[in-house]
């Protein structure tokens, strides 16, 4: 059974930074793609950013020079790197994994969710 | 590319047919997922490929449309399927959701 499980979410001030984690399990974690993607409350899904089984990277624009996305394949886990904090990045982050279907970026398989609340 | 849900929200009867639907700004092939969120929880996939079903989605769920306009029906609702509905492509990154149909009881 696949399992995504986030941590690292918590209050932060404008202008901080955090790291959120996702371990995984019940997968083969180097093949497959991962994401990010966060919920605003009461607010729809956006799309944050994805990393490829070969390392490739993918931002949003609202995002783009102040998170970092990695994974580290020994330790199964995949990590956001959030820097520079808004008050608009504020929302439950959740890693999904890609579908194993070619050329389906669709996510199959989605953590928890974590709050991160950038406030003062 | 902006994807455009319609309608914001459907009120419809158990038993009923539900018809949501989802316009890309460009075209976008077959290149459309579609996936159900409940309240408190992550979403669930349920249509890749623009018509084809993810593991374990029953058959009531059906997608059809490419290019710009796409359609996910839902044959007969049951009681577990009121919930909201998200479009999202993927032929062109970034990646983008439309902004979701909330399908409640009549």
């Amino acid at each position: 059974e696949v399992q995504l499980l986030e941590s690292g979410g918590d209050l932060v001030q404008p202008g901080g930074s955090l790291r959120l984690s996702c371990a995984a399990s019940g997968f083969t974690f180097s093949s497959f793609a991962l994401s990010w993607v966060r919920q605003a409350p009461g607010k729809g899904l956006e799309w944050v950013s994805s990393i490829g089984s070969g390392g490739s990277t993918y931002y949003a624009d609202s995002v783009k020079g102040r998170f970092t996305i990695s994974r580290d394949n020994s330790k199964n886990t995949l990590y956001l790197q959030m820097n520079s904090l808004r008050a608009e990045d504020t929302a439950v982050y959740y890693c999904a994994k890609r579908i194993p279907v070619i050329a389906n970026n669709v996510f199959d398989s989605w953590g928890q969710g974590k709050l991160v609340t950038v406030s003062s | 590319i902006v994807m455009t849900q319609s309608p914001a929200t459907l009120s419809v009867s158990p038993g009923e047919r539900a018809t949501l639907s989802c316009r890309a700004s460009q075209g976008v092939s077959s290149n459309l997922g579609w996936y159900q969120q409940k309240p408190g929880q992550a979403p669930r996939l349920l249509i890749y490929g623009a018509s084809s079903r993810a593991t374990g989605i029953p058959a009531r769920f059906s997608g059809s449309g490419s290019g710009t306009e796409f359609t996910l029906t839902i044959s007969s609702l049951q009681s577990e399927d009121f919930a909201v509905y998200y479009c999202q492509q993927y032929s062109n990154w970034p990646l983008t959701f439309g902004l979701g149909t909330k399908v409640e009881i009549k």
